[in-house]
């Protein structure tokens, strides 16, 4: 079973500043990766698949980079509503199976 | 749009079995698995499983291999998770969801069922 780690557990940011948040893999995922977003008492919404690709009507200020083991999450300038959990999830092809990590809390500094 | 609805809250005790229903529109139910996912008050998120719609193939995630159930109903664009002999440990909301068309980021989400454990 992959198991994977984000770190860290809770990161506080100034509105404004860049967030930077790292999802790392017990074995190679290739590039088989999202990242999530989560708000209290929502949904988690897709940010982004294919460890680098943005989902529909996501700001251009989430990226993603990384592949293999090592991923990250960057939020070029933090808006008052970027400030919720993320989380990494691997997805492997076939069989259908997906992991997920145990979350980032973004809080504001 | 593409919508998936779910059934509403569920109070069971333990040892009973719960049944969660989610209704799909917007889209072609037989097209694109649906996945469970499970998350505990203030805790992260817990894959369960997938089903294929077409098919009715799953796939279980080890940790509820023997107390989850997976079907549909194709008629009525509907799927189903079923989880036998709950635990005070099981009590979390249970969503369903399903990939963006083309990625397996799952992209959409139901709202989300509130089961609760309690004797």
């Amino acid at each position: 079973e992959i198991v994977m780690t984000q770190s860290p557990a809770t990161l506080s940011v100034s509105p404004g500043e860049r967030a930077t948040l790292s999802c790392r893999a017990s074995q190679s995922v290739s590039s088989n990766l999202a990242w999530y977003q989560q708000k209290p008492g929502q949904a988690p919404r897709l940010l982004i698949y294919g460890a680098s690709t943005r989902a529909t009507g996501i700001p251009a200020r989430f990226s993603g980079s990384g592949s293999g083991t090592e991923f990250t999450l960057t939020i070029s300038s933090l808006q008052s509503e970027d400030f919720a959990v993320y989380y990494c999830q691997q997805y492997n092809n076939w069989p259908p199976e997906y992991t997920f990590g145990q979350g980032t809390k973004l809080e504001i500094k | 749009q593409v919508q998936l609805v779910q059934s509403g809250a569920e109070v069971k005790k333990p040892g009973a079995s719960v049944k969660v229903s989610c209704k799909a529109s917007g889209y072609t139910f037989t097209s694109y698995d649906i996945n469970w996912v499970r998350q505990a008050t203030g805790q992260g998120l817990e894959w369960m499983g997938w089903m294929n719609p077409n098919s009715g193939n799953t796939g279980y995630a080890q940790k509820f291999q023997g107390r989850v159930t997976m079907t549909r109903n194709t008629s009525i664009s509907t799927a189903y998770m079923e989880l036998s002999s709950l635990r005070s440990e099981d009590t979390a909301v249970y969503y369903c969801a399903r990939a963006v068309a083309g990625t397996r980021g799952v992209g959409y989400w139901g709202q989300g069922t509130l089961v609760t454990v309690s004797s």
